[in-house]
């Protein structure tokens, strides 16, 4: 599952440092997002999720935001490590679609020693 | 591991052929899910199955097919293949209906190349 050659905007920063990735979606009606992970060689891993009633969620060493009022979905990782030099995908669904995902078109994040 | 298997990994074809890629879900997932993952359009959704039964179809090109046995393993069908149609192809699985009850579990992918 090799996303290397995937024409995508990257986002390169120093270990150590805190990264955000940001998505914007375009329904209006979504109400559940997703960020996934890719690393090269393997397929897409989930990573966090929210929906709509919420505005923050955190993981361990994830938060993801949401600002529904701009369509806009933000997942910041903190203290990065090289181990999360991936590829990120955001996703959203609504109860309207039948609940099918549909996928941003990804960000590659690479993490400098 | 996901628990997702997909086979061939590989695979290297010419224009014009037909080819069968597997997949087998996760234990207990009912849903299976196939995307195609190309260099200029990222993660595109073409088919959903359910049990056995066509849940939601997404941009499948009319030469394309698949069907969820009743053993739930999937399979994705690609006929008249053209250059196009090179891409890494995933096969993924939930319990229930992603984006109701969560993440999906992607699998390895199965990579086709078409000469």
């Amino acid at each position: 599952g090799e996303s290397v050659g995937l024409h995508l905007p990257t986002l390169s920063v120093q270990e150590g440092d805190n990264s955000i990735i940001n998505c914007a979606y375009s329904n209006s009606a979504s109400d559940y997002f997703i960020w996934y992970k890719q690393e090269s060689g393997k397929g897409p891993q989930f990573i966090i999720d929210i929906r709509s009633n919420m505005d923050k969620r955190q993981g361990q060493r994830v938060t993801v935001l949401l600002n529904k009022t701009v369509k806009h979905l933000s997942l910041q990782i903190a203290a990065t490590q090289p181990g999360d030099s991936a590829v990120y995908f955001c996703a959203d669904s609504n109860n309207n679609a039948g609940n099918m995902l549909t996928f941003g078109g990804g960000t590659r994040l690479m993490v400098k020693p | 591991d996901s628990g997702v298997t997909q086979t061939p990994k590989h695979l290297i074809t010419a224009t014009g052929q037909r080819v069968t890629l597997r997949c087998s879900p996760r234990s207990g997932d009912l849903s299976v899910y196939w995307y195609q993952q190309s260099l200029d359009q990222g993660l595109q959704f073409l088919i959903q199955y359910y049990n056995g039964e066509e849940r939601a179809k997404g941009n499948i090109l009319e030469r394309f097919s698949a069907q969820q046995f009743p053993d739930l393993h999937s399979e994705l069908n690609l006929s008249s293949l053209e250059l196009g149609d090179s891409a890494l192809y995933f096969c993924a699985s939930s319990a229930g209906l992603a984006g109701v009850s969560g993440e999906l579990f992607f699998g390895e992918g199965s990579r086709l190349t078409v000469l």
